[in-house]
């Protein structure tokens, strides 16, 4: 199986930050990864998949990119609605696996 | 509105079997792969299974942890698919999320929308 690597566990930033989550896989998955947001309480949201291609509705603060086994979910200026735990997904083969997520705090 | 709603949760002793039942509205149910995610409490993902849309076979992939024990089912007709879980054990304690596959032809599966969950508890 993938193990998909994600860091930070934990991010405390204030509104307005740049942020960046970076996920690893532990095999090249080419560009087959997707990112969720989760917020205590709801369920995952998706924000991009293929690494980069940013899903509909989803503000264009959040960009993906990455290929191989290296990826990295930026959130350009970090507003109040963004903080929750972010979570990495590849889907290159089953079994698909996720990331352990990374929870961004308010500083 | 593209959405999903689980149903079927609820407290089993270990041993025992529950069913779910994932409805889905808004979309041709039929051409969609639908898969399962659990997340314990406090926990991460961890995916459970996929059942491919008929386009591609209605064939299902399971997660080791489950292979055996669930099965998974769709019912087109009637826009649902089920997950049917048998032999549960404690570590099954979970919320079960439902969710559409989208693909890009049939290999690949990513996730959206996710429906609101169902909590399934297994404890004696």
């Amino acid at each position: 199986d993938i193990q998909m690597t994600q860091s930070p566990s934990t991010l405390s930033a204030s509104v307005g930050d740049r942020v960046t989550i970076t996920c690893r896989a532990s095999q090249s998955i080419s560009n087959w990864l997707a990112w969720y947001q989760q917020k205590p309480g709801k369920a995952p949201k998706l924000l991009i998949y293929k690494a980069s291609s940013l899903e509909s509705g989803v503000p264009s603060r959040f960009s993906g990119s990455g290929s191989g086994t290296e990826f990295t979910l930026t959130i350009s200026s970090l507003q109040p609605d963004d903080f929750a735990t972010y979570y990495c997904q590849h889907y290159n083969s089953f079994p698909v696996t996720f990331g352990g997520g990374t929870k961004v705090e308010i500083k | 509105e593209v959405q999903l709603v689980e149903s079927g949760g609820g407290l089993v002793q270990p041993g025992r079997s529950l069913r779910l039942t994932c409805t889905g509205s808004g979309f041709t149910f039929g051409d969609y792969a639908v898969s399962w995610v659990r997340q314990a409490p406090g926990k991460g993902l961890e995916w459970v299974g996929l059942i491919r849309s008929r386009l591609y076979g209605g064939t299902i992939e399971y997660a080791a942890s489950v292979k055996g024990r669930f099965i998974i089912s769709r019912d087109d007709s009637k826009s649902i698919a089920c997950l049917q879980m048998n032999s549960l054990k404690t570590e099954d304690t979970a919320m079960y999320y439902c969710i559409r596959g989208l693909t890009i032809p049939g290999a690949k599966y990513w996730f959206d929308p996710w429906g609101q969950g169902t909590v399934v508890t297994v404890s004696s």
